[in-house]
């Protein structure tokens, strides 16, 4: 059973950087697309970004400049680095398995989810 | 970015209902559509995928159709687990989208 759970400071300072793991168990990374989305309260869901089963990424442009997205396979860790954070970035953060099967993909599963607030 | 509408945004039934939510894109997503349940507290869930596929160990109450920019998800009978959130999701290109959400509770 494929089981994520996220993890991070839970309150950062604007202007800084924020960085989450996900620690994704039952599955070996190496096979699979991995993406970040968020919810900023009570807005709806934000898709992120991804990084595909060989490394490459594809991010949000709303995002892109702040943002990176890795993952250590050894480890089993997806990580999110987003710089520069502001209020707007006040969000829960969810890591999610993204199936792809031919043109088709999805979301399948998502983690718990991991609170952050942006504030000084 | 192709927009996601659905509607209603939120949506009161009583137990043994039928409930139909509908989903808009602002341009052509063919069949690249999934639908998600979220419950508070608990991680989103996917239900269907590719309009109509549902996914494994999803209840068949649960059905999904439409093509194009019109998209249903339609629950038969509701039962007490059923009432949450839901949002459609279109794969069609990114940035990925989702609707706002239908927020649907007991009467």
């Amino acid at each position: 059973q494929v089981q994520l759970q996220e993890s991070g400071p839970g309150l950062v300072k604007p202007s800084e950087t924020l960085s989450l793991i996900c620690t994704v168990s039952g599955v070996s990374m190496k096979n699979f697309y991995w993406s970040w989305i968020r919810q900023p309260p009570g807005k709806g869901l934000e898709w992120i970004g991804y990084i595909t089963d060989n490394g490459g990424t594809n991010y949000n442009p709303s995002l892109s400049g702040r943002l990176i997205i890795s993952v250590d396979a050894s480890k089993n860790h997806l990580s999110l680095r987003l710089t520069s954070v502001t209020a707007a970035d006040t969000a829960i953060y969810y890591c999610v398995r993204h199936v792809v099967l031919g043109y088709a993909d999805w979301f399948d599963p998502w983690g718990q989810g991991t609170q952050v607030t942006v504030s000084s | 970015d192709i927009q996601m509408t659905q509607s209603p945004t939120s949506l009161s039934a009583s137990i043994g209902d039928r409930v139909t939510v509908t989903c808009r894109s602002s341009q052509n997503i063919r069949h690249y559509l999934n639908w998600y349940q979220h419950k508070v507290g608990e991680a989103p869930k996917l239900l269907i995928h590719f309009v109509s596929t549902l996914q494994s160990g999803v209840n068949s109450r649960f059905n999904g159709s439409g093509a194009g920019t019109d998209f249903t998800l339609t629950i038969s009978s509701l039962q007490r687990q059923d009432f949450a959130t839901y949002y459609c999701q279109q794969a069609f290109s990114t940035p990925y989208t989702f609707g706002q959400g239908t927020k649907l509770d007991i009467k």
